[in-house]
């Protein structure tokens, strides 16, 4: 059973609209990256936060904004959404000093 | 963005056979990951690979992380049902971003 939980599962927007994703990770996972992973690709790295601090930043524009906090949930924030936004939403904690990311189920976010 | 070279993108296979499959970049890794994403979920880690020339097994799996720390393969012996899905292998350097494959579907011929 994964220690990472994500909500929604499934979301439908319309172009321009704003989405909030969620995350809970699982207690002692202090960095927790977001991905996107487009139909038949790898995930994407979105961005990264290590104690509510975002350290790492992927090819993604502005729009695409995060929070974490500190009972270890997070937050993926897509403004003024896309067709080409449409994709599954994949959330990944790991405890410091560790390489294995442990993934959530993700949301998979439609956008029309 | 970036994606790592995988090969073969797809395999069919006889359940008890060997599979083999292998990852390539053009930069260095630290660390090597081995994941299995199933359809509708999150990738699972196989396997984590820390230094060059580290041969790992967990189970039937067996990794390894290339000399060169630009490659590395993985490796499932007897094949069994439960082993459908998508392999990916993930590359690290320092303590950022995991760059992804391209994935390996397998497929499991009855």
């Amino acid at each position: 059973e994964t220690g990472v939980t994500q909500s929604p599962t499934h979301l439908i927007k319309t172009r321009g609209q704003q989405v909030t994703l969620r995350c809970s990770s699982q207690s002692g996972h202090n960095t927790v990256s977001w991905y996107q992973q487009a139909l038949g690709q790898g995930p994407q790295f979105i961005f990264q936060y290590y104690r509510e601090e975002e350290n790492g930043r992927g090819n993604f524009p502005p729009r695409f904004s995060g929070l974490q906090f500190p009972n270890y949930s997070s937050e993926l924030n897509v403004n003024a959404l896309e067709l080409d936004d449409s994709a599954l939403y994949l959330c990944a904690s790991r405890p410091t000093g560790e390489a294995g990311y442990t993934f959530g189920s993700g949301t998979r976010l439609t956008v029309v | 963005g970036q994606q790592l070279n995988q090969s073969p993108q797809s395999m069919f296979i006889q359940e008890g056979e060997d599979v083999s499959m292998n990852c390539t970049s053009s930069s260095i890794f630290n660390t090597w990951l081995w994941y299995k994403q199933d359809p509708g979920e999150g990738p699972v880690l196989l396997i984590a690979l820390y230094k060059a020339g580290e041969l790992t097994s967990n189970g039937r799996l067996t990794a390894q992380f290339g000399i060169t720390r630009k490659d590395s393969f993985l490796n499932i012996s007897a094949s069994i049902p439960s082993d459908v899905g998508i392999y990916f292998c993930a590359g690290n350097f320092g303590n950022e971003k995991l760059t992804f494959g391209t994935g390996t579907r397998l497929t499991i011929i009855p």
